[in-house]
């Protein structure tokens, strides 16, 4: 059962346009979003992060918008810079995991960004 | 900055065979994972650990145990290899605390099982 959904296995954004990056959850329980980037050869690196008390949080080229009610999540990149080509990973925080702060992740998107 | 290590980057052993894979953080962090990564399922936790000697089962822990001796490092271990463990592994560690949820990722072990 894929608790966190990304459709979209790729996506190809021209350089300097924006990207937009879905991911929708199922379970209500879970209370806080993160975004995580992976290059090839390398391990995820955090990107940046949401509660469930907000609706939008930005930083920099990076803002993620919430939807509660619609149980969906969105990474916009603007401008997209060929550097942003990657592999994006949605994941969730349950609350009721204690402190062991599990995580439960995405299938990921492969963006590519073209000169 | 946030170090975790593995390691090996890749290994390449054969069916029935015992392979230990190594993680170390010097963060001091309470929570450490095991993840694999596979082409169109993401990252599945297999193990993890809130505490040293202390271990709890993931998604798909079948195959698979764990060692935590020590804070600092966890280890993951196949008691015997099948084919159907070759994938990426990756290890990562977080602070204990329900609002520290960000979790740090070492580069990964590619295990090939022939």
């Amino acid at each position: 059962d894929q608790q966190v959904k990304q459709n979209s296995p790729s996506l190809s954004v021209q350089e300097g346009r924006i990207s937009i990056l879905n991911c929708d959850y199922t379970n209500s329980m879970f209370d806080y979003f993160l975004w995580y980037k992976k290059y090839p050869a390398e391990g995820p690196t955090f990107l940046i992060s949401i509660s469930s008390i907000k609706d939008k949080n930005e930083d920099g080229r990076f803002t993620v918008f919430l939807n509660k009610s619609a149980k969906h999540l969105s990474l916009h990149i603007v401008p997209s810079q060929p550097g942003d080509s990657a592999v994006y990973f949605c994941a969730a925080h349950r609350r009721d995991t204690g402190t062991a702060s599990k995580l439960t992740f995405g299938t990921g998107t492969r963006l590519q960004v073209t000169l | 900055d946030v170090k975790v290590t593995q390691s090996s980057r890749y290994l390449v052993k054969r069916t029935g065979e015992k392979v230990f894979l190594e993680c170390v953080q010097d963060m001091d962090h309470e929570n450490m994972f095991w993840y694999r990564q596979d082409p169109g399922l993401g990252l599945r936790l297999i193990y993890f650990s809130y505490d040293v000697k202390m271990k709890e089962k993931g998604d798909i822990p079948e195959g698979y145990s764990v060692s935590r001796e020590k804070k600092e490092r966890f280890s993951l271990i196949l008691e015997s290899a099948s084919t159907n463990q070759t994938s990426m592994y990756l290890c990562a560690s977080s602070l204990l605390g329900v609002s520290k949820n960000i979790q740090y990722f070492g580069a990964g072990t590619r295990l090939s099982v022939l």
